[in-house]
């Protein structure tokens, strides 16, 4: 069975904050995906990084950051000087057991006040 | 990159009429497509994975008959939600796959029934 939590409901920052958004996964697998995606209020989801489980390299993308722990089965997403067009809902999500279809994780409400 | 497209992209009808929803790969050919359902605040459930040419395979407890999924090419996957009611409300995505490895998601269709 493969499962992602999402602890944090909502995070509400002001803007140049720094934000890490948490994500736990469960899998019996040692080949595994990891994913996470951004979702506006328009409703798109746009897809962020993908992460092999045979890569535990940190990964940074302009303001964008992913800590990828095997060891606590964690792939935190952290964004730095955040912006108020960061405000969306994230999800994280998580492709075990030879399947490529994503398990999501109930998603952060992330709110960058101006 | 891989583009997916549905239409409409918001639909408002009335309680007992049945709506249907387009999914279309733009530049690639999905030999799989899939169709999920998000409601206010909560996570993507998947529904229902169709192939190309064949029956969808559907999720344990959402209703085929109520559902009708139809994969007629390699570029179009059709969603028809039959004698459609308030419940039925939701946000409706599709993804695509041309391999076994990356979804490639639609922009979402908001259905609301009254």
């Amino acid at each position: 069975a493969q499962k992602v939590t999402q602890a944090q409901t909502e995070i509400s920052v002001v803007e140049k904050e720094d934000v890490t958004l948490d994500c736990v996964y469960e899998t019996r697998d040692t080949t595994y995906y990891l994913f996470w995606y951004k979702q506006p209020p328009s409703g798109e989801l746009v897809f962020l990084i993908r992460r092999n489980s045979f890569d535990e390299q940190n990964e940074i993308s302009g303001r964008y950051s992913w800590n990828f722990q095997k060891s606590t089965s964690s792939f935190n997403f952290t964004i730095t000087a955040s912006q108020v067009v960061d405000s969306a809902v994230y999800f994280c999500a998580l492709e075990s057991g030879g399947s490529y279809i994503p398990t999501f994780g109930r998603g952060t409400s992330l709110i960058v006040h101006p | 990159g891989a583009v997916v497209s549905q239409h409409p992209s918001r639909v408002i009808c009335k309680s007992g009429t049945s709506v249907k929803i387009e999914c279309r790969s733009l530049d690639f050919q999905a030999t799989t497509m899939f169709w999920y359902r998000q409601f206010p605040k909560q996570s993507l459930m998947l529904m229902a994975t169709s192939n190309e040419g064949s029956k969808a395979t559907y999720e344990q407890g959402v209703e085929k008959d109520k559902f009708l999924i139809n994969h007629a090419s390699l570029t179009l996957s059709t969603l028809t939600v039959t004698s459609a009611h308030p419940e039925d409300s939701s946000f409706y995505i599709c993804s695509a796959s041309a391999s076994r490895e990356t979804q490639y998601f639609g922009p979402g269709t908001r259905l609301l029934v009254l």
